[in-house]
């Protein structure tokens, strides 16, 4: 009973291809997030969604589209894949976008272009 | 804009010792921090988080965190280090509009026996 899990865990594609990345949670959470980390371990948000809804969009290129069918699933699709985006993305979700609410992480999924 | 800074990138102890990972945030507005421990290969997992309410805040595996809004600070211990602690820790500020986590660079801790 995983509360926010990532499909797949490991992704290994060339250059041009599209991917994507399904993540869900079980714990009832109104907002779900998506986070980037590179090869410094960094990490920096990309898209947040409330309710279905887009509420965060942090200058990512439009090749990646996040997709949410229903409050408990936040997808992430990469068109045209480059060598930069190789990371490890993170899936977490929140109670709600606003107020004192820790974020629980999924287990990422690592992204490695070739 | 609100950031954090993490100092140091890399912290070794010896097993037994303090252990002491320094956070620095920039906030206008009251902020909301948190503690997050990653493990090789794994997500993150929340230690401790500040809401406002007590300064001392007490989190997992015996981490304590203490919130110093003169100092900006929001340093993270443990007073006797354990094998098991090390991994990447990383201090983040909870943004005010959207909610986002703006994170500091992480600092590995190291446990040496």
């Amino acid at each position: 009973d995983t509360a926010v899990s990532q499909t797949p865990k490991y992704l290994v594609t060339q250059m041009g291809n599209d991917k994507s990345i399904k993540c869900e949670q079980n714990l009832g959470h109104d907002t779900m997030y998506w986070y980037k980390q590179d090869s410094k371990k960094f990490l920096k948000i990309m898209f947040s969604y409330n309710n279905k809804e887009l509420i965060i969009n942090e200058t990512v290129p439009n090749r990646f589209s996040p997709k949410s069918p229903d409050k408990a699933h936040l997808n992430l699709h990469i068109n045209s894949l480059e060598l930069g985006d190789s990371a490890v993305y993170f899936c977490a979700s929140s109670q709600a976008h606003t107020g004192p609410y820790e974020q629980y992480f999924g287990p990422g999924t690592r992204l490695t272009v070739t | 804009a609100q950031s954090v800074t993490q100092l140091g990138s890399h912290v070794s102890v010896s097993e037994g010792a303090l252990v002491l990972l320094r956070c620095n945030y920039s906030s206008s507005v009251p902020p909301y921090l948190f503690w997050y421990v990653q493990y090789p290969n794994q997500g993150l997992q929340l230690l401790l988080k500040y809401t406002s309410a007590a300064t001392l805040v007490k989190g997992i595996n015996g981490f304590e965190a203490e919130f110093k809004k003169s100092e900006t600070s929001f340093h993270l211990t443990k007073p006797s280090a354990h094998m098991s602690d090390a991994a990447e820790y990383f201090c983040a500020v909870s943004d005010s509009g959207g909610g986002k986590l703006i994170f500091g660079q992480g600092t590995e801790l190291s446990v040496k026996p």
